[in-house]
């Protein structure tokens, strides 16, 4: 059964740092692209980041260019992701989730999803 | 950016009813369109995918049609746990967008 699972979620301040993790299981974590969506409170889904198998690609929405970081750790089937230099505005739900197949395609599984709360 | 419009943003049904969403991407997209359906509080769930494939494990009442920039979500009888959000998602090019939701309340 494919899982993941995020953690590191929490309450920061402006201009503060923090660093989500995704741990994935039931599949082979390796041969596949992985995406981070987020999720404002009471609004849609908003695409942030997403890297290739190997890491040596990685795509982001411009709202987050320059201030996240997403990385993968396929020894330990870890996707991560660095947030620095945060903003009010990216208080969100964060949801890891696999890509299905192909560079730019649908993600067919998904984390529970990691809060931020951005605030002072 | 390519914008992605749903329509309508909600909609009120009865179980059993025919209940149809539509996706209105801003350029040319082919079939690299994405159904989701989300629960309240929980992750979104893959339905459909390139338009019209169906995810596997989801019940045959969801199907999906359209290519170019034009596309319908349907389910052809409304069931209980069918009450939710419903988002499209444009896979042509980055960045990968989202349209607004269709919310689907119980009428």
């Amino acid at each position: 059964e494919v899982q993941l699972v995020e953690s590191g979620g929490g309450l920061v301040l402006p201009g503060g740092s923090l660093r989500l993790s995704c741990s994935g299981s039931g599949f082979t974590f390796s041969s596949y692209w992985m995406t981070w969506v987020r999720q404002a409170p009471g609004k849609g889904l908003e695409w942030v980041a997403n890297i290739k198998k190997d890491g040596s690609e990685k795509y982001y929405v411009d709202s987050v260019r320059g201030r996240f970081t997403v990385s993968r750790d396929n020894a330990k089937n870890s996707l991560f992701l660095q947030m620095n230099s945060l903003r009010v505005e990216d208080t969100a739900v964060y949801y890891c989730a696999k890509d299905s197949g192909r560079k730019l395609t649908a993600f067919d599984y998904w984390g529970q999803g990691a809060l931020i709360t951005v605030s002072s | 950016d390519i914008q992605m419009t749903q329509s309508p943003s909600s909609l009120s049904a009865s179980v059993g009813d025919r209940v149809t969403i539509t996706c209105r991407a801003s350029q040319r997209i082919s079939s690299y369109l994405n159904w989701y359906q989300q629960k309240l509080g929980k992750a979104p769930k893959l339905l459909i995918y390139d338009a019209s494939s169906l995810q596997s494990g989801v019940p045959s009442r969801f199907s999906g049609s359209g290519s170019g920039t034009d596309f319908t979500l349907t389910i052809s009888s409304l069931q209980p746990e069918d009450f939710a959000t419903y988002y499209c998602q444009q896979s042509y090019t980055i960045p990968l967008t989202f349209g607004g939701g269709t919310k689907v309340e119980i009428k």
